[in-house]
């Protein structure tokens, strides 16, 4: 079955670490997204990338790096600086622009 | 920017009707429906691409009106499965940047 897969599903790390949420599509789609949530503020775009090596910053960019070296991954680094780093990750892909989101079930970070 | 959504929660009867409200100030190349369950991931409802364009889903349909940049979802006859939060997602015109969601409408359904 084709599919977005996000692992893992929770995660834990102390503050000051950076770490890697990964995001895999079997979808063959071009564009790949990643969006924070949380409670009260709906879905953020944090990147998205519409093709292989190469991606654009979002709403909420400060503190995260990604990488789009594959099609069908887009691993997203949540460094130090990040602020507020825990909060629920959603990875989405969709064919391109005009073009209905598929989502990962999502990883629920938290950084004590 | 994040679209607006209105109202930011919706408390009906079942059987009763709902209509959710997205604007943007952008000018919008399309807009996009979701809904999410609670701890699930947002399941893609539909998608207006031109303006005035309307589109339907069992008992739930939306509008895009492209002079004013706004769309609206209807739900009619409301059932318990349509509990949940509704997303609207807007890619604005003249160039590509993304999906941006807003922060939801959060409809709760009743026996």
């Amino acid at each position: 079955d084709g599919g977005i897969t996000q692992s893992p599903k929770y995660l834990f790390r102390k503050e000051g670490q950076n770490v890697t949420l990964s995001c895999e599509q079997n979808l063959n789609h071009d564009a790949m997204y990643w969006y924070r949530q949380d409670p009260g503020q709906g879905l953020r775009l944090i990147y998205y990338s519409q093709i292989v090596n190469d991606f654009q910053k979002g709403d909420i960019a400060e503190g995260y790096s990604v990488s789009r070296e594959k099609k069908e991954s887009f691993p997203l680094t949540v460094t130090s600086a990040q602020k507020n780093p825990t909060a629920f990750y959603l990875c989405a892909s969709s064919i391109g622009r005009g073009s209905p989101l598929h989502f990962g079930n999502g990883t629920r970070l938290t950084v004590t | 920017q994040q679209p607006v959504q209105s109202p930011q929660a919706v408390i009906l009867r079942e059987g009763e009707d709902a209509v959710i409200n997205c604007s943007s100030s952008k000018a919008l190349y399309s807009v996009h429906w979701y809904r999410q369950k609670h701890g699930e991931a947002p399941v893609f409802l539909m998608i207006l691409l031109k303006g005035g364009e309307q589109k339907g889903h069992e008992k739930i349909s939306a509008s895009f009106n492209e002079k004013k940049q706004q769309s609206s979802l209807y739900l009619t006859a409301s059932q318990l499965s349509y509990s949940g939060t509704y997303f609207c997602g807007t890619e604005r015109g003249g160039g590509a940047d993304g999906l941006t969601f807003g922060k939801g409408t959060h409809l709760i359904i009743q026996p």
